[in-house]
């Protein structure tokens, strides 16, 4: 079946610019994250959705970083006033939430975000 | 806090050799344990994981990993690499809460030779 997509995979964005990002988690799937991977670094957790319950924000590194989701569907990640240390590929993932942490999640390819 | 500590952050093999990939965790109490492959311009995929049953865990590909309490460790093992295994391998550990992200180490890319 499909798996996670994202959107755009490459996005070239001048500091100071508003960029959006966009998950489409896989159906059925009530967990969704967001996580950005910088060269050379291992992931760092932004954001997690899980139904109709308020988001865990408290990986957003600043207030610059938001991110909304519609029910059990897409979701948006929105960097505003861009840095050139947002520079990342930001990955999505989702899961079904059956097993509470030992859900395995499912990523997407990612969008690479260049600042200039 | 929990975290995940991959020792090497680039290893290279022979093709046949044995594969060796290291994990450390830091946790009083066992946590979930995953190992994450990401070949070029892909997302990640789930190798395997460790989530209380056996402590040692078959994954795909011919992979392998050993949950070790006393070393808090899990390892990552392949008896022989093929050149079709050259990629970024991720550790990463969550806890028991329902919904906990995943705490990743910082990669250690494999390099395979012929």
């Amino acid at each position: 079946g499909a798996g996670v997509s994202q959107s755009p995979s490459n996005k070239v964005t001048e500091k100071g610019k508003d960029v959006e990002l966009r998950c489409d988690p896989i159906s059925g799937h009530t967990a969704l994250y967001w996580y950005r991977q910088r060269l050379g670094q291992g992931l760092e957790f932004l954001i997690y959705f899980q139904g109709n319950s308020a988001p865990d924000k408290s990986g957003l590194p600043s207030d610059r970083f938001s991110a909304e989701r519609t029910g059990e569907s897409v979701s948006t990640l929105t960097i505003q006033r861009t840095q050139q240390e947002d520079s990342a590929v930001y990955l999505c993932a989702s899961s079904q939430r059956r097993a509470g942490g030992a859900d395995t999640q499912y990523f997407g390819p990612g969008t690479r975000l260049t600042v200039l | 806090a929990q975290s995940v500590t991959q020792l090497g952050s680039h290893v290279s093999v022979s093709e046949g050799a044995l594969v060796l990939l290291r994990c450390n965790y830091s946790s009083s109490v066992p946590p979930y344990l995953f190992w994450y492959v990401q070949y070029p311009n892909q997302g990640l995929q789930l190798l395997l994981k460790y989530t209380s049953a056996a402590t040692l865990v078959k994954g795909i590909n011919g992979f392998e990993a050993e949950f070790k309490k006393s070393e808090t460790s899990f390892h990552l093992t392949k008896p022989s690499a093929h050149m079709s295994d050259a990629a970024e391998y991720f550790c990463a550990v969550s806890d028991h809460q329902a919904g906990t992200a995943l705490i990743f180490g910082k990669g250690t890319t494999l390099s395979v030779s012929s």
